[in-house]
């Protein structure tokens, strides 16, 4: 167990909606990542926040929006959904800032399955 | 853009019939070299960070080895439970995220 909760673990929705994915972090750790992994692309990076500040910006659509809470707590919006958006989506925390990302503790992710 | 190419994509190993996987990157200015293990339907586990040219990590059966411009991750007589996909990631220096590879999927036969 890594310390990191996701949920939904998995979420099946249509075309066009708009989903919200939740990651707690581990106890103490103020730097939460986003990754969505897909079959043909590994996983990719999506975006990094550091106690309650955006840090980073990777592959993340318009469409995709997230935001990191006072309780360290964040959520991953994902709206207008495409058949192509079905993918796992991992957080991930550290206690560092980023500028030496060391080791990540990644949750057990959230599967989207988009029909 | 940072890169991570690792190869073979799959791997099936007999028992105790020991290997290593490559893991070839390009990064402008290396920080960290990174080796996590994912399990079917779980989250990749963190194994080991390597820094420079020349350093090695161990743990178990598993040793991870750093050059300028690859990694090798060594399975010394492995056993089923070492059956994953092992994921290389690289951090580049000024930068806070990790780009990985796709993986090597290793399956261990008893």
């Amino acid at each position: 167990d890594s310390g990191v909760t996701q949920t939904p673990k998995h979420l099946i929705t249509a075309t066009g909606q708009r989903v919200t994915l939740r990651c707690s972090p581990r106890s103490g750790d103020l730097s939460v990542y986003w990754y969505q992994q897909s079959l043909d692309q590994g996983l990719q990076f999506l975006i990094h926040y550091y106690n309650g500040e955006e840090r980073a910006k990777g592959n993340i659509l318009e469409r995709f929006s997230a935001q990191q809470f006072p309780d360290l707590h964040s959520e991953l919006n994902l709206s207008s959904l495409e058949l192509g958006d079905s993918a796992l989506y991992f957080c991930a925390s550290s206690v560092s800032s980023g500028t030496n990302t060391g080791e990540l503790f990644f949750g057990e992710g959230s599967r989207l399955t988009v029909l | 853009e940072d890169q991570v190419t690792q190869s073979p994509e799959a791997l099936r190993l007999q028992e105790g019939e020991s290997s290593s996987l490559n893991c070839s990157y390009t990064v402008s200015g290396l920080r960290g070299l990174f080796w996590y293990r994912q399990d079917p339907g779980k989250g990749p586990e963190f194994l080991f960070t390597l820094y420079s040219a020349g350093e090695e990590k161990e743990k178990e059966r598993l040793k991870a080895t750093l050059t300028k411009k690859e990694s090798f991750l060594h399975i010394t007589a492995p056993k089923p439970e070492d059956s994953a996909t092992y994921l290389c990631a690289v951090q580049a220096q000024g930068n806070n995220r990790l780009a990985f590879g796709k993986g090597n999927q290793v399956v261990v036969i008893p």
